[in-house]
């Protein structure tokens, strides 16, 4: 298994560019989320997907769209980028299991954006 | 909604030191706990969790951590810590009633020298 894999590894984009950050997993987890990282800040929920066809907003969601057609791909949309929005960005995965109760969520290597 | 807060921001030990690092959090309900860590250009890795059971937590590497729920806490701990452990560690939160979603402290960055 390749586990959760993000493309690309690293992006710069000038203000007002739109994007989409690449997420997939193989190993068929119904639970998908999308963090981003900031200095002193931890990681911030931007969305999440608990299966293919539904999602919901995280603790940061402006600014950022997504959609889940699959059960392997999660992609993160930036519409028009903005220099906020610098960060680096962390897709997960987890089994979510069932009656609420979480399993261990398993990280991919990240996304380095730079918003010029 | 939890939060978590995690005390040191920095932390610079030398070889063989023992480490101690704070978590609390609040929140009133059923919590299930996580210690994530990040070395040098890497994605986070799972250290140790906690979902119910011995409040004492044996993870990966040496670490081990203790869940106190009277005092909201979780700290994580390595009684001698090596330079391989230089590193940054993210405390991390899930309500059950929130379903999958965690929430993460700010991290603290641990320097060890060798």
């Amino acid at each position: 298994n390749a586990g959760v894999t993000q493309t690309p590894k690293f992006q710069v984009l000038k203000t007002g560019q739109s994007m989409t950050l690449q997420c997939a997993q193989d190993m068929n987890h119904e639970y998908m989320s999308w963090y981003r990282q900031d200095p002193g800040m931890g990681l911030r929920l931007i969305h999440y997907s608990v299966g293919a066809g539904i999602t919901d907003q995280g603790e940061v969601p402006n600014g950022y769209n997504v959609s889940r057609s699959t059960t392997e791909d999660f992609p993160l949309r930036l519409l028009s980028a903005a220099p906020s929005q610098t960060s680096v960005y962390f897709c997960a995965s987890s089994t979510g299991l069932a009656g609420g109760n979480t399993d261990t969520q398993y990280f991919g290597p990240g996304t380095r954006l730079t918003v010029l | 909604a939890q939060s978590v807060s995690q005390h040191n921001h920095h932390v610079i030990l030398s070889e063989a030191a023992s480490l101690e690092l704070g978590c609390n959090y609040s929140y009133g309900g059923t919590v299930n706990l996580f210690w994530y860590v990040q070395y040098p250009g890497q994605h986070l890795q799972l250290l140790l969790k906690y979902f119910s059971g011995d409040p004492l937590v044996k993870g990966i590497k040496g670490f081990e951590a203790e869940f106190i729920k009277s005092k909201f806490s979780f700290n994580l701990r390595k009684p001698s810590v090596q330079w391989s452990d230089t590193a940054e560690y993210f405390c991390a939160v899930n309500a059950r009633a929130a379903g999958n979603k965690l929430t993460f402290g700010g991290g603290t960055r641990v320097l060890v020298k060798p």
